[in-house]
């Protein structure tokens, strides 16, 4: 087995600021994701990365920003937080370059801002 | 419009007793789906998928397909307290890859 895992689990930060979310898998998948998940809103994908250094975009990439510079972590930054925004993020893997839908979750981060 | 829509919002259900979850899709092109459950505190887990029509069996779980009216569902019998989750159904079109509902949540009760 594997496993992924997410730093940091809590993250607070200030209106404007840049935060960056890390994630790290061992299951030696190819794919890896970002997606964001609200209360009410299920689960919304900001970026994916079939390989190293690959990256596209999700239907919620703006305000975001993404990289994958080894095929086990992929890295997601929020690129100016907004006030009060609270929501998790997890990061998923998956084996081979065709999406066959099923992911392997991270436990995410939570993300609150003052 | 939500492309996976998931029904109800919210379930409570007695220990041992059943629990069915509805899901539809308004897009033809999804290929099949996925099952998923999620922890409070924990990411999601697959629990199961199905791509043909009629009925998959995994333990304590069932999932139902008809491709006619893009209708899954997942009824898990003998419902446990560890069955206590959010349940999100998924539908992935190999073009697009994989689009969540928004979840039932499911409350098991002593």
């Amino acid at each position: 087995g594997g496993i992924i895992t997410q730093t940091p689990k809590f993250l607070i930060g200030q209106e404007g600021q840049k935060l960056t979310l890390k994630c790290q898998q061992n299951f030696n998948h190819d794919t890896m994701y970002w997606y964001r998940q609200d209360s009410g809103k299920g689960l919304r994908l900001i970026y994916y990365s079939i390989t190293e250094n690959d990256l596209q975009k999700g239907d919620l990439s703006e305000g975001y920003d993404a990289s994958r510079e080894k095929k086990s972590s992929f890295s997601l930054t929020v690129t100016s937080a907004q006030k009060n925004e609270m929501a998790v993020f997890l990061c998923a893997s998956s084996p081979g370059r065709a999406n066959t839908g099923q992911l392997y979750f991270g436990e995410g981060s939570k993300l609150t801002v003052l | 419009q939500q492309k996976v829509q998931q029904s109800p919002e919210s379930l409570s259900v007695p220990e041992g007793g059943m629990a069915s979850l509805n899901c539809t899709s308004s897009d033809r092109n999804f290929q099949y789906f996925w099952w998923y459950r999620q922890h409070s505190g924990e990411g999601p887990k697959a629990l199961m998928s199905i791509f043909s029509d009629g009925d998959k069996k995994e333990g304590r779980f069932t999932a139902h397909l008809n491709k006619a009216s893009l209708h899954v569902s997942l009824h898990i019998r003998d419902s446990q307290p560890s069955d206590s989750a959010l349940y999100f159904c998924a539908a992935i079109n190999y073009a697009q890859g994989l689009t969540f509902g928004l979840g039932t949540r499911v409350s098991v009760f002593p």
